[in-house]
């Protein structure tokens, strides 16, 4: 099945620096969504993203679809403790568009 | 506008017998999606589905496991037989249409003791 990358795996930072963190896949998605998972909760949709370059934010957050349409970005500006989480792409199947694959995760840690 | 919803939270079954989970999707979303999480695991598909129809299950094992969203009610999974493996959490999305963005419900805790 598709393989979404996202690194770092996990960041420890300081409350009010900033974050950023990407996720990349070996096919073309024509979407990204950016989701937040607080335990045992479902994922948040934080951006969704529909165009190659396009830049989108959303408060402190801003999120990038890459050019090649292979990769996203999302960058987290001025880190406060409610930020922790567990951070995951996700795009409809290249093929079909039926199934939603995530990306591995990215566990931030906000150290006050 | 109340959001996915799903029921119950937290299900604890002993090995051998039948899971049903509940999921109702938001108002005006006709497309559910379910998903399993496996702990510090990404979520994984396991089936799509519009009102009365299966689109894809490519994602759900082919046995024990079931889907349905009927034309009233809840979309339902059910696990039959369950066994240790299946505990995990197992959480729905619905959406207005294939390409429109997924929102998810708050998941269900499966635990098979």
């Amino acid at each position: 099945g598709q393989q979404l990358n996202q690194s770092p795996q996990s960041m420890f930072i300081q409350e009010g620096e900033d974050v950023s963190m990407n996720c990349t896949s070996s096919s073309i998605f024509n979407t990204w969504l950016w989701y937040k998972q607080d335990p045992g909760e479902g994922p948040v949709l934080l951006i969704a993203l529909y165009k190659a370059g396009e830049l989108t934010s959303n408060g402190r957050l801003t999120a990038q679809f890459g050019i090649t349409r292979k990769d996203s970005f999302l960058n987290i500006s001025a880190s406060i403790p409610s930020d922790v989480g567990i951070y995951f792409c996700a795009g409809p199947s290249p093929n079909t568009g039926n199934q939603f694959y995530f990306g591995t995760g990215t566990s931030l840690t906000v150290i006050p | 506008n109340a959001g996915v919803m799903q029921n119950p939270r937290h299900l604890v079954r002993r090995r051998g017998q039948e899971a049903r989970l509940r999921c109702s999707p938001m108002k005006g979303h006709s497309h559910v999606y379910w998903y399993r999480q496996l702990p510090e695991e990404g979520l994984k598909f396991m089936v799509y589905l519009q009102k009365e129809n299966i689109i894809d299950e490519s994602g759900m094992p082919k046995e024990r496991f079931s889907a349905e969203f009927p034309k009233e009610g809840p979309s339902i999974l059910r696990i039959q037989q369950v066994v240790r493996g299946d505990s995990a959490a197992y959480f729905c999305a619905s959406a207005v249409s294939i390409v429109e963005e997924q929102y998810f419900g708050p998941g269900t805790r499966l635990t098979v003791t």
